[in-house]
């Protein structure tokens, strides 16, 4: 059974950071592309970044580029999203999310993890 | 980056009865787009992706189809675990993009 498991959100000022982590099992994690998708309170939903697979590239959003970064370790089977320069606006729900086949299709989802950025 | 659009933003019907959500994509996507329900404080779930093909477990009364431009999200019977917010979302392009959502509540 895929599972996933997001932790490390809280309040934090404005210009602060945070790290995220998303602890994962029941699949082949090191060959699995991940994401991290989030939601503003009562608000859509956001692709914020990607860790490929295989060749470890990452794509990140325009609004988090430069200040947010998406890496993984393997060994653990944790994902993780550091975010630094956080603004109001990064206020949300963050969810950890496994990629399908083809990246791009989230098939599992965890709980997700709140972050409020508030002065 | 490519602009998803769905209708109606919200709608309210009765068990049994048949809900269409549509979704439209600023550009041809082909079928690169995918619906996600998310029930009233949990996560998002994948129900269909490529456009017309069911998630392991999703009920058979959900259906998708389109392509390029325009798509749907059928529901040919609607039940009561069926209300919460549908997106969709598009893959063809980075950033991948999801719609606004449209609720669906039981009148």
């Amino acid at each position: 059974e895929v599972q996933l498991l997001e932790s490390g959100g809280g309040l934090v000022q404005p210009g602060g950071s945070l790290r995220l982590s998303c602890s994962a099992s029941g699949f082949t994690f090191s060959t699995n592309a991940m994401s991290w998708v989030r939601q503003a309170p009562g608000k859509g939903l956001e692709w914020v970044s990607t860790f490929s697979g295989r060749g470890g590239t990452t794509y990140s959003a325009d609004s988090v580029k430069g200040r947010f970064t998406i890496s993984r370790d393997n060994s653990r089977n944790t994902l993780y999203l550091q975010m630094t320069s956080l603004r109001v606006e990064d206020t949300a729900v963050y969810y950890c999310a496994k990629d399908q086949t083809v990246a791009g299709t989230y098939d599992y989802w965890g709980p997700g993890t709140l972050v409020l950025v508030s002065s | 980056d490519i602009q998803m659009t769905q209708s109606p933003s919200s709608l309210s019907a009765s068990v049994g009865d048949r809900v269409t959500i549509t979704c439209q994509a600023s550009l041809d996507i082909s079928n690169y787009l995918n619906w996600y329900q998310q029930t009233p404080g949990k996560a998002p779930k994948l129900l269909i992706f490529d456009t017309a093909h069911l998630h392991t477990g999703v009920p058979s009364r959900f259906s998708g189809r389109g392509s390029r431009t325009h798509f749907t999200l059928t529901i040919s019977s609607l039940q009561p675990e069926d209300i919460g917010t549908y997106y969709c979302q598009q893959y063809d392009n980075f950033p991948w993009t999801f719609g606004p959502g449209t609720k669906v509540e039981i009148k």
